[in-house]
């Protein structure tokens, strides 16, 4: 299973929206609406921001959202802050042998 | 308050095993399933195992598939990824992470440096 791609870096002003793609396949993004997104600091563990393609955690904020079309997810991060500097990752589910496929990660500066 | 600690990382030679273990606590650890994420120094992420909650299930990335097992020890609230026959390409910090059957990991431990190398 290869993983899903992703740009390897979007950059925005503070306030501005960024959109992240991960591009799968008919395997994975496109047969399951499974889609995760993970923000990630530097020396950090992963954090859950978005699941099941739209959802967000408890104590996510709104800002971002996620949507998906064809075999493509999209991450939005709406009012761009410092603190969303980090890199995002997205995950599909793409079967039950492999439940697990992580993007290729995308490094979000804030300028 | 839900905390996964891992522990059993190291410094291992090409060849050799690790068993690494991840301590979970503030939730019942026996009804969720529960993986394995690593990450290469300066990459990305990358599943390795998956286990579901009573251990009867277990699935691997391909590029570990024979090498590794995945257990649970729900008496315990542990979990353990035993690594044998060890390769440079393993050198990673190993995450475990739990699965509230959202397709996703909602809880990730802080991590465990393995290093592979003579």
């Amino acid at each position: 299973q290869s993983a899903l791609t992703q740009p390897a870096s979007v950059s925005g002003s503070p306030g501005q929206s960024i959109t992240i793609s991960c591009t799968g396949t008919s395997s994975d993004v496109g047969s399951y609406n499974l889609v995760s997104w993970y923000q990630q600091h530097p020396g950090k563990a992963p954090k859950l921001m978005i699941y099941e393609g739209s959802k967000r955690p408890s104590g996510v904020s709104n800002r971002f959202s996620g949507s998906k079309s064809g075999n493509t997810a999209s991450l939005t991060i709406s009012g761009l802050q410092a603190e969303d500097e980090a890199d995002y990752y997205c995950c599909s589910y793409a079967g039950s042998s492999t439940p697990r496929v992580f993007g290729t990660g995308t490094k979000v500066t804030v300028l | 308050e839900v905390q996964l600690v891992e522990s059993g990382g190291g410094l291992v030679q090409p060849g050799g095993s690790l068993r690494l273990s991840c301590a979970a606590s503030g939730f019942t650890f026996s009804s969720y399933w529960m993986h394995w994420v690593r990450q290469a120094p300066g990459k990305g992420l990358v599943w390795v195992s998956r286990i579901n909650s009573d251990g009867s299930s277990t699935s691997y990335a391909d590029s570990v598939k024979g090498r590794f097992t995945i257990s649970r020890d729900n008496a315990k609230n542990t979990l353990y990824l035993q690594m044998n026959s060890l390769r440079a390409e393993d050198t990673a910090v190993y995450y475990c992470a739990r699965d509230p059957s959202i397709a996703a990991e909602d809880y990730w431990g802080q991590g465990t440096l393995v290093t592979v190398s003579s």
